[in-house]
C-alpha cells in the first residue's frame, strides 16, 4: 500500500532563516506530487505541483521554490523566510494512471517569528 | 473559472444528521471529492463521485451531485462526535498536473 510522509512535523523558524521541507512517498512509481499551504483561514492554497523528475509548476508567485530530486520526493524549499509564509503544510500525491484522487500527508506546521 | 464555495460553519446534535454543502463554477470538472481534516492533522479522503453521477453512497456517507446546477452534498447519517472536523470539496479538472481546486471548508461541530 502507498504512504506518504513529510517531515519535521513542525517547525519554528526565524524570519530570514532557510527552509526545507520534505515529503516523500511509498509504494508507488512516478506519481504527481503536490505541495499546498493552509493558513490560518483555512483554505488551501496550491504552491507547486511536479509530474516528474525535476519537473516543477509554479502555482503562485512567492518567496518558496520546489524541487523534485527523486521519483518519490518532493522538497519545499526557503532561502530566506518571511513571517507571512507561516502555515500549515501539505505534501499530496496522485498516482499518474489512476484516478485523480490525491492522498495528503500529515502536514508540517511552519512557525516563523 | 474556477471558484469553489461552501458554508463556513455547521451545528449538528449527535445522531443527527448533517448535510454539507458545496457550490461550484466549472462544469469540466471530471471528479468532485470529499475531504475530512481533523485539528492539526492532514485531509483524509472520504469519498468521491464521478461527474457523470447524481449519488453515491459509502456506509453513512451519501454524495448528491446535482450538475446542472453545479451544486454538490455530503450527507453524513446518525452523526457522532468523532465527525466533527473541517469538510473540504473539491473539484478536479484534466490537463495541467490535473489540479485540485478545494472549497473554504465547513467546520462541523457535533454537539452531545
Amino acid at each position: 500500500s502507498q504512504t506518504i510522509h513529510q517531515w519535521p512535523a513542525t517547525l519554528v523558524q526565524p524570519v530570514g532563516s532557510p527552509l526545507s521541507l520534505e515529503c516523500t512517498v511509498e509504494g508507488t512509481s512516478n506519481p504527481n506530487l503536490y505541495w499546498y499551504r493552509q493558513a490560518a483561514g483555512r483554505g488551501l492554497q496550491l504552491l507547486f505541483y511536479s509530474v516528474g523528475i525535476g519537473q516543477i509548476s509554479s502555482e503562485v508567485p512567492q518567496n518558496l521554490s520546489a524541487s523534485r530530486p527523486q521519483d518519490r520526493q518532493f522538497i519545499l524549499s526557503s532561502k530566506k523566510l518571511l513571517l507571512s509564509d507561516s502555515g500549515f503544510y501539505l505534501c499530496a500525491w496522485r498516482e499518474l494512471a489512476g484516478k485523480e484522487t490525491q492522498y495528503f500527508g500529515p502536514g508540517t506546521r511552519l512557525l516563523v517569528l | 473559472g474556477e471558484d469553489v464555495e461552501q458554508s463556513l460553519f455547521l451545528s449538528v446534535r449527535e445522531g443527527d444528521s448533517s448535510v454539507i454543502n458545496c457550490t461550484y463554477t466549472d462544469s469540466s470538472s471530471t471528479y468532485l471529492y470529499w475531504y475530512k481534516q481533523e485539528p492539526g492533522a492532514g485531509l483524509q479522503l472520504l469519498t468521491y463521485i464521478f461527474s457523470n453521477m447524481d449519488m453515491k453512497q459509502d456506509q453513512r456517507l451519501t454524495v448528491l451531485l446535482n450538475k446542472k446546477d453545479k451544486h454538490l452534498s455530503l450527507r453524513i447519517a446518525d452523526t457522532q462526535t468523532g465527525d466533527s472536523a473541517i469538510y473540504f470539496c473539491a473539484e478536479s479538472m484534466k490537463g495541467g498536473g490535473n489540479k485540485l481546486t478545494f472549497g473554504t471548508g465547513t467546520q462541523l461541530k457535533v454537539e452531545l
